[in-house]
């Protein structure tokens, strides 16, 4: 148990689909991350929060829609994905990161998406 | 580009010590994280290093070479439960993290 939650589990959706991720932490971070993780590839930094504000998208696709309504919840909007978006969508938090300072990240669990 | 090279996969016979190396090409350095991952489970944390040299922790000892860019785990009187994948992970000089494939560790009785 690393303090940071993730429903659902399991997710199969069609491609037509809308359905939404749910990350929740309670250690009283500030940052939150959504990484996808493939197999046998390396983790894919999504987005980034800070202090409640998007600071890294790194060109994910429109399909994949972020939303941070406070410091304790990060939600991942899905709607027309494809089939090569099914990964292993994790939820991670930390404190934000600081010149100086390493700030270890906390991941979820993580919810496994499959995209018929 | 930046780039983190770890075996993809090793094995192991209970009892003993493996060695996970890892090798890095980042623009920047400010530290370098090892996670374990069960599978279907989160990644938690295992270590860090950001001057040179050995850190130990326990059954766990990380190690770090600057110069070479260079990183290994080393894990000790190797248990059944030890099979996992072992992350390494890099923090650039814009403190993102830049992160390798992963090490698929199994243990043989």
């Amino acid at each position: 148990e690393t303090g940071v939650t993730q429903t659902p589990r399991h997710l199969v959706m069609g491609m037509t689909n809308k359905k939404s991720l749910k990350c929740e932490q309670h250690l009283g971070h500030n940052a939150m991350y959504w990484y996808k993780q493939s197999a046998k590839k390396p983790l894919e930094l999504m987005f980034v929060y800070s202090l409640e504000e998007r600071v890294e998208n790194n060109s994910v696709p429109s399909r994949f829609s972020p939303e941070c309504p406070n410091s304790s919840h990060l939600f991942l909007h899905l709607h027309t994905l494809q089939p090569e978006d099914s990964a292993l969508y994790l939820c991670a938090s930390s404190q934000p990161s600081d010149r100086g300072l390493y700030n270890e990240q906390f991941f979820g669990p993580g919810t496994r998406l499959t995209v018929l | 580009g930046q780039n983190i090279d770890q075996p993809t996969e090793m094995t192991a016979t209970e009892g003993a010590i493996v060695q996970i190396n890892c090798t890095y090409q980042t623009s920047g350095f400010n530290g370098l994280f090892w996670y374990q991952q069960h599978a279907g489970e989160a990644p938690t944390f295992l270590s860090y290093n950001v001057l040179d040299g050995l850190e130990e922790k326990g059954r766990f000892s990380s190690f770090l070479s600057r110069s070479k860019g260079y990183s290994y785990l080393l894990l000790k009187e190797l248990q059944m439960k030890d099979s996992a994948s072992y992350l390494c992970a890099v923090l650039d000089s814009n403190y993102q993290l830049i992160w390798g494939a992963g090490t698929k560790l199994i243990i043989k009785p």
